[in-house]
């Protein structure tokens, strides 16, 4: 069936260094893929989107390119903020399901001073 | 301001009760859902409503039962077959029941049951 895999947190990193979260899919077709971000205490939030191969959705200086080569989504950011401290959810919704999300594990992110 | 209110926070209840999960939007959203959030883990959906009086199983509705009588509100009921019910549990809604129609959260109940 359709999965997504996320790479296990917590990923700590200092304020203003680079960020990578791995997010790969299993599924058939061309499903959309999403990233949403929780905050402490609340619910998710959609950060960006992509609905077709090699498409890039950016949103707040996050970006993810949808690679169907690679069945992959991964999240990225040029410079992390305290702020930017979150769990981070990667989604798809398949192409023959009109409903369903299906989301990953979460990655946690700690974003030091 | 437009959003999606879960009441309440935080919830405790005896083991054996029936409990319910208010959600309210005022998004003006044809659909629905419910999903269930445990430590660690990826959220599982409950239950979706693509329209008012209609409402589909997802993929863990053993044990939850819901009702959609307005456009507006989707209530959860987790009722004391449910065999693990303490969870983080969120309430979301979307424009319509489609693959790219992106989904709108509330801030969740956290439901602890002793």
């Amino acid at each position: 069936g359709d999965s997504v895999t996320q790479m296990e947190g917590p990923v700590t990193l200092s304020e203003e260094a680079f960020l990578t979260i791995n997010c790969t899919y299993t599924a058939t077709g061309y499903p959309s893929l999403f990233w949403y971000v929780q905050y402490p205490g609340e619910g998710l939030q959609l950060l960006l989107k992509a609905t077709k191969a090699d498409d890039k959705g950016s949103n707040k200086g996050f970006e993810a390119t949808y690679r169907k080569e690679t069945t992959s989504f991964h999240l990225e950011k040029g410079s992390v903020q305290v702020s930017d401290s979150a769990v981070y959810f990667c989604a798809l919704s398949a192409q023959d399901s009109s409903y369903k999300l299906i989301f990953g594990s979460g990655t946690r992110l700690l974003v030091r001073p | 301001d437009g959003g999606i209110t879960q009441s309440p926070k935080y919830l405790f209840r005896k083991e054996g009760q029936n409990v319910t999960l208010s959600c309210e939007q005022n998004l003006n959203h044809d659909a629905m859902y419910w999903y269930r959030q445990d430590p660690g883990q990826g959220l599982r959906l409950i239950y979706y409503s693509q329209i008012v009086n209609d409402f589909q199983k997802g993929d863990i509705a053993e044990g939850y039962s819901v009702s959609r009588e307005k456009k507006e509100s989707f209530p959860l009921t987790v009722t004391s077959a449910q065999k693990n019910p303490t969870a983080f549990y969120l309430c979301a809604s979307s424009i319509s029941l489609g693959r790219n129609s992106p989904l709108h959260f509330g801030n969740g109940t956290r439901l602890t049951v002793t």
